[in-house]
């Protein structure tokens, strides 16, 4: 049972421009959702988070917001570095709970 | 260096062997996890510790795995008999707190 879905493997955006990587989930239990960044042979990252009280969260080039009655989420990357090619991990978990679900992740590549 | 710290990097083991992995969480985290990742799917949560008590295992974790925190610092996943429907790469994390975690860079299991 995927509770969180990512449902683009990759995505291939030219530096400069805008990267969207989306996240839908099943469970509106989860109040609490992050993005990780992972780069080959190294452990994911934690790269930006919201809480389910608010619909934006921005940090320098980095803005996630999330639609709860839609339980989709977003990340927005702009503008697109080629050192932001990584895969990107949307996750989430609730109050309460002692784990963080996974998507399965989007695969960033930004052309320089 | 302060962050998370998994030992070894890579581990190449003979089907039925049994095999250990350590971890050594960020020293003033209280919270361990372990997670799994296979080819193409994001982190899969197998096990959680808050300081030595082991509170949530996923079932994933079949009776060939047992991991320990003895004195609510390093943490030891084994797998004992190993199959190779085990390879993969085994992911430790800590956080202060319920979400935020910081990964270790992982283990990769191949077992032949």
């Amino acid at each position: 049972d995927q509770q969180v879905k990512q449902n683009s493997p990759s995505l291939s955006v030219q530096e400069g421009r805008i990267s969207i990587l989306n996240c839908d989930y099943t469970n509106s239990m989860f109040d609490y959702f992050l993005w990780y960044k992972k780069y080959p042979a190294e452990g994911p990252t934690f790269l930006i988070s919201i809480s389910s009280i608010k619909d934006k969260n921005e940090d320098g080039r980095f803005t996630v917001f999330l639609n709860k009655s839609a339980k989709h989420l977003s990340l927005h990357i702009v503008p697109s570095q080629p050192g932001d090619s990584a895969v990107y991990f949307c996750a989430a978990s609730h109050t309460g709970g002692f784990k963080t679900i996974f998507g399965a992740g989007t695969r960033l590549f930004v052309k320089a | 260096d302060t962050g998370v710290s998994q030992d070894p990097r890579h581990k190449i083991t003979k089907r039925g062997q049994n095999v250990t992995f350590r971890c050594d969480p960020i020293s003033e985290h209280n919270r361990l996890y372990w997670y799994r990742q296979t080819l193409g799917q994001g982190p899969e949560f197998l096990t959680y510790f808050q300081n030595e008590a082991q509170l949530e295992k996923s079932r994933l974790l079949s009776d060939r795995f047992s991991a320990e925190r003895p004195k609510g610092s390093f943490s030891t996943l084994e797998i004992q008999r190993t199959e190779q429907g085990d390879s993969a790469m085994y992911l430790c994390a800590s956080s202060p707190g319920p979400a935020g975690y910081t990964f270790g860079s992982g283990t990769r299991l191949t077992v032949v």
